[in-house]
């Protein structure tokens, strides 16, 4: 989506390096959120963000964390990356708290070895 | 906690037949959103429809309908004339306040 953009769209990191994940928007939307998706487990929530410098943990928080300095950046960073964290992840955004869906980036292939 | 429940993993069918993927969930609330997703090989994450629980009426988009059991908390997503595009892995999912909560998805295959 173009109001979206996730970076980079692949990465290969070594075990125990820091990876930070990028997610940038156009759309001025408060709400941002950081997910993995495993096969069979779908789409899990990591971390998620209500405004600038507000942010909480989602489902699979551990060894994860995220800043939000600006209202278009949302930037997900593993400390350690671990091969457990090799996933795809994805960014997603949205206008209010109920109604609409999200609108998703394309998403980050990570893979930790 | 609100669950998602997708029991097909796999689906196929027909080109130009129909197709029913089945989505049931666990929830309190009475007031809340359901939605389904398609991600094709592309990875890209598209909203098919969505549902509002106060609406009795089952929605629809073109091809794509939907089967809103609100007692039974069953979500179902219908899909006619299947089209060789329509290929893909499709999720069902539940809005909450602070997040959307996905099942584990369905892959259908739809066969010339």
């Amino acid at each position: 989506d173009a109001g979206i953009t996730q970076s980079p769209r692949h990465k290969v990191t070594e075990t125990g390096t820091p990876v930070t994940l990028r997610c940038h928007q156009t759309e001025n939307h408060r709400y941002m959120y950081w997910y993995r998706q495993d096969p069979g487990h779908g789409l899990r929530l990591i971390h998620y963000s209500y405004g600038v410098k507000d942010t909480d943990k989602g489902e699979v928080s551990d060894g994860y964390s995220v800043s939000r300095s600006k209202t278009e950046d949302f930037l997900l960073t593993l400390e350690s990356a671990t091969s457990s964290q090799t996933s795809v992840y994805f960014c997603a955004i949205s206008e209010s708290v109920t109604g609409q869906g999200y609108t998703f980036g394309s998403g980050t292939r990570l893979t930790v070895v | 906690a609100q669950t998602v429940t997708q029991s097909q993993p796999e689906m196929s069918v027909q080109e130009a037949e129909t197709v029913t993927l089945s989505c049931t969930y666990d929830t309190s609330e009475s007031d809340y959103y359901l939605f389904w997703y398609k991600q094709p090989p592309s990875r890209q994450m598209i909203l098919v429809i969505r549902q509002e629980a106060y609406k009795q009426q089952n929605a629809t988009e073109n091809r794509f309908s939907v089967n809103f059991q609100k007692a039974a908390k069953s979500f179902s997503l219908k899909i006619s004339d299947s089209q060789l595009g329509d290929a893909a892995m499709y999720f069902c999912a539940y809005r909450t306040v602070n997040d959307m909560r996905f099942g584990a998805g369905t892959r259908l295959t739809v066969k010339p």
